[in-house]
């Protein structure tokens, strides 16, 4: 039982790259989260999922897109990477009791 | 806007001594509280969670204090060690079926507990 898997776990992209950030859980969760933390302002929710085809927006959406296929899998894609995406960014998984978060993904745009 | 203010930003206690973190919001429809702790290089992890119906809860050495008319709510840890050292945050949700789905953070306390 992994719980919140997310990969890769270091990501370095060029300004207007694109790429996926992967996470996966086998908890079982209808509802799956993307956060991103940066100093001195806590996590920051950007996308969220609250079952297989649904999704929505968090406080901080732009610039990412999401899609939720299975119950297992909620990747994040950064369509044209900016410096402003220099980040690190978690995955979460949750029921009514509260929130399970992948281990992070660091990435910086140069 | 921050929704959730936590404060001190960072706090230093001594060995067996008492830390104390303070969370503010503003959404009065926010109606589960947790708190997150996490270390370097890790996820943040739950700690311990309270609803607005209950004042106080405790589990080991931590406890929840909550006050809803002040729109307030603060984590004390008991009895300090070093191995508390990390980095907490609260949180809050409106929770019906998705509690901890949409989480609403604080800005963090960086705890260092000195042997």
């Amino acid at each position: 039982n992994a719980g919140v898997t997310q990969t890769p776990k270091f990501q370095v992209l060029k300004t207007g790259q694109s790429m996926t950030l992967q996470c996966a859980q086998d908890m079982n969760h209808e509802y799956m989260s993307w956060y991103r933390q940066d100093p001195g302002m806590g996590l920051r929710l950007i996308h969220y999922s609250v079952g297989a085809g649904i999704t929505d927006q968090g406080e901080v959406p732009n610039g990412y897109n999401v899609s939720r296929s299975t119950t297992e899998d909620f990747p994040l894609r950064l369509l044209s990477a900016a410096p402003s995406q220099t980040s690190v960014y978690f995955c979460a998984s949750s029921y009514w009791g509260g929130a399970f978060f992948g281990q992070g993904t660091r990435l910086t745009v140069v | 806007q921050q929704q959730v203010k936590q404060s001190p930003q960072s706090l230093i206690v001594q060995k067996g001594g008492i830390s104390i973190i303070n969370c503010a919001y503003e959404n009065t429809a926010f109606d589960y509280f947790p708190w997150y702790q996490q270390f370097p290089g890790k996820g943040p992890a739950l700690l311990i969670a309270i609803r607005p119906d209950v004042s106080e809860k405790k589990e080991g050495r931590f406890t929840i204090s909550f006050n809803k008319s002040a729109k307030q709510f603060s984590l004390h840890i008991m009895d300090s060690q070093p191995g508390d050292s990390a980095t907490y945050f609260c949180a809050a949700s409106i929770s019906g079926a998705t509690s901890g789905s949409r989480l609403t953070f604080g800005e963090g306390t960086q705890l260092t507990v000195n042997p």
